[in-house]
């Protein structure tokens, strides 16, 4: 149980358009839904937090309107990237928690290039 | 005040040792610390997690001990095995709770890196 999928897991995209990630919860329903962002070698650093239904919760300093999140159902969040740059060429990965405990659980992660 | 401080920042141990990796906290209102193993281009899966009503858990070959008055826990891996060798990141949540789902925001430490040799 408690299965995370994301898609794509690797995206090459040019500069300035836009990339969208999906992030599924298979067998729970999540009420709540993380994105994360992970460096070479860095730990994970949190995007923004958001709950079905409502709008995300962005971390300090992450730009809202560059990192779009939706989070349409209980077991769909998505993540857009708009007007992507090189710089944003990063490992996205989400996680998901049922909200019952404080468990989260990861999706396996998508590889974003900008060139 | 949140911060989680791990260390060591890598680790290099030989088959059938035990790796020790050791975190701290600074908030006492946390109050939910799991281990996170990640291998490399993969998203990071729970590995094993207590809460500070137990000072010690134990799974298979995964023990966490837990010492609250020194705000520390601690993830020993018994019999090390070279399949063990990824990054290992503690964390920890609590506190917050309410709607938006502040209470579980993990907060995690800077990762070890393992490496099992033969």
């Amino acid at each position: 149980g408690a299965v995370v999928s994301q898609h794509p897991s690797r995206v090459i995209c040019k500069s300035g358009t836009s990339v969208k990630i999906e992030c599924r919860s298979l067998d729970f329903q999540a009420t709540t839904m993380f994105w994360y962002r992970q460096f070479p070698k860095q730990s994970l650093m949190l995007m923004a937090t958001s709950n079905e239904g409502s709008k995300a919760t962005y971390e300090q300093g992450v730009e809202k309107d560059k990192f779009l999140i939706n989070h349409a159902s209980l077991t769909l969040s998505t993540l857009t990237v708009t007007s992507a740059h090189p710089e944003d060429s990063s490992f996205y990965i989400c996680s998901a928690s049922s909200g019952r405990e404080n468990e989260q659980y990861f999706g396996p992660g998508t590889r974003l290039t900008v060139t | 005040q949140q911060q989680v401080k791990q260390s060591p920042q890598s680790l290099i141990v030989q088959k059938g040792g035990i790796s020790i990796i050791n975190c701290a906290y600074e908030n006492t209102a946390f109050d939910y610390f799991p281990w996170y193993q990640q291998f490399p281009g993969k998203g990071p899966a729970l590995l094993i997690a207590i809460r500070p009503d137990v000072s010690e858990k134990k799974e298979g070959r995964f023990t966490i001990s837990f010492n609250k008055s020194a705000k520390q826990f601690s993830l020993h891996i018994m019999d090390s095995q070279p399949g063990d060798s990824a990054t290992y990141f503690c964390a920890a949540s609590g506190g917050g709770g309410g709607l938006t789902g502040g209470g579980n925001k993990l907060t995690f430490g800077t990762g070890t890196q393992l490496k099992v040799e033969l």
